[in-house]
């Protein structure tokens, strides 16, 4: 079985400081995890994807995640906030189980404040 | 540019009513989704397409029909069985339709329902 958790619902950050969004997974075979963006009343956007290459991913927007199979975590970071980072995140493992399955966590909604 | 187009954006439907959510897109992609967000619940599974004229039941299927006739669109309909339709639906695709997904899903922009 597999499963998603992201820790914190909402998370304010200042503009210019550092973002983090955490991600933890349960997964019982090896997981493909993805990070993606959703702007209100937008679809979802790609941010990034571990894919059992590099465990430090970049990506778009200058995000970055870091899969750490000991602590089972993909948690998502960014340097520096911009007004513009302001937006939902959602975490999604995919494995194979014997069958399709992608699941998505609940979601962390990010505020930047000025 | 290619992408995935989702109409309406907005829809209203009376109680009782069946409605359908078009679907399209132009990357050819094999594989289509339905997916249901609701608020703090993350996105649901309806239906998935893995190739055309084939789909399979997500976790929350009842009160939900599908098609695949084309590769490009993946219509869903909202059935008078769906006692809760008021959420906001979203189309995705991705290249491949196997059982793991190494690509990432492409979004559409959504399509919000409320039942009136």
């Amino acid at each position: 079985a597999q499963s998603v958790t992201q820790l914190g619902s909402h998370v304010s950050v200042s503009e210019g400081a550092l973002v983090l969004l955490r991600c933890n997974y349960s997964s019982s075979v090896p997981p493909y995890l993805f990070w993606y963006v959703q702007y209100p009343n937008q679809g979802l956007q790609l941010l990034l994807k571990y894919t059992s290459a590099a465990t430090l991913v970049k990506g778009i927007n200058g995000f970055e995640a870091e899969f750490k199979k000991s602590e089972t975590s993909f948690h998502l970071t960014k340097p520096s906030a911009h007004m513009r980072d302001a937006a939902e995140y959602f975490c999604a493992v995919s494995g194979y189980t014997g069958g399709f399955k992608t699941i998505f966590g609940a979601g962390t909604r990010l505020f930047v404040k000025a | 540019d290619g992408g995935i187009t989702q109409s309406p954006k907005y829809l209203f439907r009376k109680e009782g009513q069946n409605v359908t959510l078009s679907c399209e897109q132009n990357l050819n992609h094999d594989a289509m989704y339905w997916y249901r967000q609701d608020p703090g619940q993350g996105l649901r599974l309806i239906y998935y397409s893995q190739i055309v004229n084939d789909f399979q039941k997500g976790d929350i299927a009842e009160g939900y029909s599908v098609s695949r006739e084309k590769k490009e669109s993946f219509p869903l309909t909202v059935t008078s069985a769906q006692k809760n339709p008021t959420a906001f639906y979203l189309c995705a695709s991705s290249p491949n339709g196997g059982s793991v997904n190494l690509y990432g899903y492409t979004f559409g922009s959504g399509t919000r329902l409320t039942v009136v």
